[in-house]
């Protein structure tokens, strides 16, 4: 099985700060890897795929890169909407999603 | 618009059953790849199954031969059938649309989710 680390857990952050999430995978997954947004209480959104897709609709502050085994989400600029827990999660075998990092409030 | 609409949840006793059902509307369930992903309380996302449009299916090995996914072309419903139920069954269990792009899934449509209490 493919395990997914991400670090940090959790991130305190200002608005306008850039942010950077990092996901690890315990063995090469090409670019199959998705990045999503999950608020309190809501559904996950898919933000990300094929570790560097914009999905439709998400703003350009978002973007992601890497390949093989370390990827990054990163937030140019923090919005006050951006305040969630983000999610990796690869389709090179099967699916698995990392831990999550919370991104909160300084 | 894709709408997801996830019913059947509730407090179950554990070894009993329960029977998910996902309405589907703006798109055909029958010719998408359709996914099951679940969420215990206060903890991360976990894959549960899957269904080809051709009808394969696959399952996380903690639900294999207690979980059955399916399909209902007719009502434009994808359905989880759980068996056996256990306590670390105790989730909000989502059905979500799983996008092939070159590479099988990304996620891109999820329904509000459905809370599985299993308690005696």
């Amino acid at each position: 099985d493919i395990q997914m680390t991400q670090s940090p857990s959790t991130l305190s952050a200002s608005v306008g700060d850039r942010v950077t999430i990092t996901c690890r995978a315990s063995q090469s997954i090409s670019s199959w890897l998705a990045w999503y947004q999950q608020k309190p209480g809501k559904a996950p959104k898919l933000l990300i795929y094929k570790a560097s897709t914009l999905e439709s609709g998400v703003p350009s502050r978002f973007s992601g890169s890497g390949s093989g085994t370390e990827f990054t989400l990163t937030i140019t600029s923090l919005h006050p909407d951006d305040f969630a827990t983000y999610y990796c999660q690869q389709y090179s075998s099967y699916w698995t999603f990392g831990q999550g990092t919370k991104v909160e409030i300084k | 618009e894709v709408q997801l609409v996830e019913t059947g949840g509730g407090l179950i006793q554990p070894g009993g059953s329960l029977r998910l059902s996902c309405a589907a509307s703006g798109f055909t369930v029958s010719s998408n790849y359709m996914t099951w992903v679940r969420q215990a309380p206060g903890k991360g996302l976990e894959w549960v199954s899957i269904i080809y449009s051709a009808g394969t299916t696959y399952y996380a090995d903690s639900v294999k031969g207690r979980f059955t996914i399916s399909r209902d072309s007719s009502k434009n419903t994808l359905s989880l059938q759980m068996n056996a139920l256990r306590a670390e069954d105790t989730a909000v269990y989502y059905c979500a649309r799983a996008s092939y792009n070159v590479g099988c899934c990304s996620f891109d449509s999820w329904g509000q989710g459905t809370l599985v209490t299993v308690s005696s």
